[in-house]
């Protein structure tokens, strides 16, 4: 099993700032993923992240608009640059250990003004 | 790549009964169907899986049943409760999908007491 600590919980930003969400795993892992999520909604894949290489964005998805950063096997960042209200959502990170479970953090609710 | 439809979206039943949600897929190497609740607020959590060896699994209350042929497997929860209520998510992975997760949409489950 795998226990996930995400930061901050929630924030309410002003537009045209960044915002870097927090992951930290207490065991070490090859893959972090990175979600988004509106309330009551499907999970949307933003990127993989792996340890030592580029994160991997899915399509509508663009590093410099999500730059993520991977220093560790037990870390990883997620940065929201320049904020708009439509960035307003439910941040989450995971961890599957290859074709088993996935831990999910608990999320960070954010709202753009 | 792997896709994942799960139907309905959202599933009203009065509390005592059954609930079905029904989830395909179209990678016929996925091998691993995961189920995950997430209640309001909270992150997912799994509550049962079924990898591609067996067509049932049961656990108390809830079961899943998987079709290879029809590459379609279900959720089914019996004298559903209040804290049943939540939105469940489907995923399938297997080397198709490099392992990792493809997610269903979700299902917005609704007991009526």
């Amino acid at each position: 099993s795998a226990v996930i600590s995400q930061k901050p919980s929630r924030d309410i930003c002003q537009r045209g700032t960044s915002l870097t969400i927090q992951c930290q795993v207490d065991s070490q892992v090859t893959m972090m993923f990175w979600y988004r999520q509106q309330p009551g909604q499907s999970l949307t894949l933003i990127a993989t992240a792996n340890q030592g290489s580029e994160a991997t964005y899915e399509s509508g998805f663009v590093i410099d608009k999500f730059p993520i950063s991977r220093p560790n096997l037990t870390f990883s960042t997620l940065t929201v640059s320049n904020m708009s209200p439509e960035d307003s959502s439910i941040y989450l990170c995971s961890v599957d250990i290859r074709n088993t479970e996935a831990f999910f953090g608990q999320g960070t609710r954010l709202t753009v003004v | 790549g792997e896709n994942v439809e799960q139907h309905p979206s959202t599933l009203s039943v009065q509390e005592g009964d059954s609930a079905v949600i029904k989830c395909t897929y179209s990678d016929s190497a996925s091998n691993y169907f995961p189920w995950y609740k997430q209640e309001l607020g909270k992150r997912p959590q799994l509550i049962i899986d079924i990898r591609s060896n067996v067509g049932e699994k049961k656990d108390q209350r809830i079961a899943v049943t998987l079709n290879k042929t029809a590459k379609h497997f279900s959720l089914h929860i019996t004298e559903t409760q209040p804290e049943d209520s939540a939105v469940y998510f489907c995923a399938a992975a297997g080397r198709g999908s490099n392992y990792q997760l493809i997610w269903g949409a979700g299902t917005k489950l609704i007991i009526k007491p």
